[in-house]
């Protein structure tokens, strides 16, 4: 059974940074193919996708948030951690952790931590 | 790359058939088969209703296929159910190697 949990704070202020932890079950990120990635969803809106990275370290961003993001993954651990700098209030909302295979679209989601980024 | 561009809204009453359709550019759609519907319910995370245009994963009903002409998918889904009544995005991969999402369609079930 494959799942994902996402971790991390709730509550960051304008300009901090925030680290998110997807650590998930059921599958390995050292099996070709394989890839987690993150997509978010500001409350009452659409979902965007951030970032993912497979299993040779191979790494993709969203070309509006390349600058803000890294994403990492710790395959012993079976985590991938997401950063994303100079937060802003426009960056409130559901961040999703996900799993997916080459070029097939996330079919795994974790149950979602909602960021508020407030002063 | 800009999101695919979706109706914000659909409405059927139960037994009928609804089509939500999703523009891209050749940038994404009209240059893959890597497209893909999600259904999203209130406060649930999005569930996986059909990938590389027209596919099903397993366990999702066959009231529920694609399409794609061009730059532009299609999602039909007949035989509406209330539980049917939700919110729907499109995917798709892109040339630059990401993914981008549509708008969504919100689906009322009169």
């Amino acid at each position: 059974q494959i799942t994902l949990k996402e971790s991390g704070p709730t509550l960051v202020k304008p300009t901090q940074t925030l680290t998110l932890t997807c650590t998930f079950s059921g599958f390995s990120l050292d099996t070709g193919g394989v890839g987690v990635g993150w997509i978010r969803q500001p409350p009452g809106k659409a979902l965007e996708w951030l970032a993912l990275i497979y299993w040779d370290d191979d790494k993709r961003y969203s070309p509006s948030l390349k600058s803000r993001l890294t994403i990492t993954k710790d395959t012993s651990k079976n985590q991938v951690v997401l950063i994303m700098t100079n937060m802003d209030p426009v960056d409130t909302g559901t961040y999703y952790c996900t799993r997916s295979l080459t070029q097939d679209p996330p079919e795994y989601w974790g149950q979602g931590t909602l960021v508020t980024v407030s002063s | 790359q800009s999101a695919l561009t979706q109706t914000a809204s659909v409405s059927g009453s139960p037994g009928q058939s609804i089509t939500i359709s999703c523009t891209g550019t050749s940038g994404d759609i009209g240059t893959y088969k890597f497209v893909s519907w999600y259904q999203q319910h209130p406060g649930k995370a999005p569930k996986l209703k059909i990938y590389d245009v027209s596919s099903r994963p397993s366990g999702v009903s066959n009231r529920f296929s694609g399409s794609k002409s061009g730059n532009t998918a299609s999602l039909t889904i007949s035989g509406l159910q209330a539980e049917d009544e939700a919110d729907y995005y499109c995917s798709s991969y892109t040339t630059s190697g990401t993914w981008v999402f549509g708008g969504g369609t919100k689906l009322t079930v009169l």
